[in-house]
């Protein structure tokens, strides 16, 4: 694909439910983020994919919260046991990330609601 | 740790040239770069500077200085179009990135 994709667009749960959340980054991208965006706010760093290095987690709020990448291409965050203020957008975004190459390309997002 | 800072909003007026500051703390240093994201949409990359000076792209230019871990984003001839929010992050290059908390820009006719 020419972007990076997300999935689902829109995701409504209930409280204490589980949700997945897909990211395809570019095609050739070694490193892979995950943020999250609450309404009006600025972007919360999650977690770092870079290569078959081991990712970087220091930004999870909870250990409800985990990411893999298989293959070093799709990602996936997990929130088990949402709760009402996991609510908010969340972004991926992918990037070259080699010397000279910093520029992240972002996803449209995943809006999540938890009810 | 990490931070960064920068104005939670700045207005100006169409025509007119915009300065949006950011100043950072971090642990160590790997480039300071700045995105705009329009309501609604996602992130999209504006510059990126990893040495000290301006880096000029068309009408926005940023500025660096390690010394002073500052750096600012001049926007030239405001555009409506230009109300956006805008973020300065550090990172890349091997290491994660952290996002400041974003300036909203308001053009005035």
């Amino acid at each position: 694909g020419a972007g990076v994709s997300q999935s689902p667009s829109n995701k409504v749960t209930e409280k204490g439910k589980d949700v997945e959340l897909r990211c395809d980054p570019i095609s050739g991208h070694t490193a892979l983020y995950w943020y999250r965006q609450s309404l009006g706010q600025g972007l919360e760093f999650l977690i770092y994919f870079q290569g078959n290095s081991a990712p970087d987690k220091s930004g999870l709020p909870s250990d409800r919260f985990s990411a893999e990448r298989t293959g070093g291409s799709v990602s996936t965050l997990t929130i088990q046991r949402t709760q009402q203020e996991d609510s908010a957008v969340y972004l991926c975004a992918s990037s070259r990330d080699s010397v000279g190459s910093y520029e992240q390309y972002f996803g449209p997002g995943t809006r999540l609601t938890v009810t | 740790g990490q931070s960064l800072e920068q104005p939670s909003e700045v207005t100006a007026v169409e025509g007119a040239i915009v300065q949006i500051n950011c100043t950072y703390q971090t642990s160590g240093f790997y480039g300071l770069s700045w995105y705009q994201q329009h309501d609604g949409g996602a992130p999209t990359f504006l510059s990126y500077n990893a040495l000290d000076g301006l880096e000029e792209t068309g009408r926005f230019s940023s500025f660096l200085s390690r010394s002073d871990s500052y750096g600012y984003l001049l926007l030239q001839e405001l555009q409506m179009k230009d109300s956006a929010s805008y973020f300065c992050a550090v990172g890349g290059g091997g290491f994660k990135t952290i996002f400041g908390a974003g300036t909203r820009l308001f053009v005035k006719a």
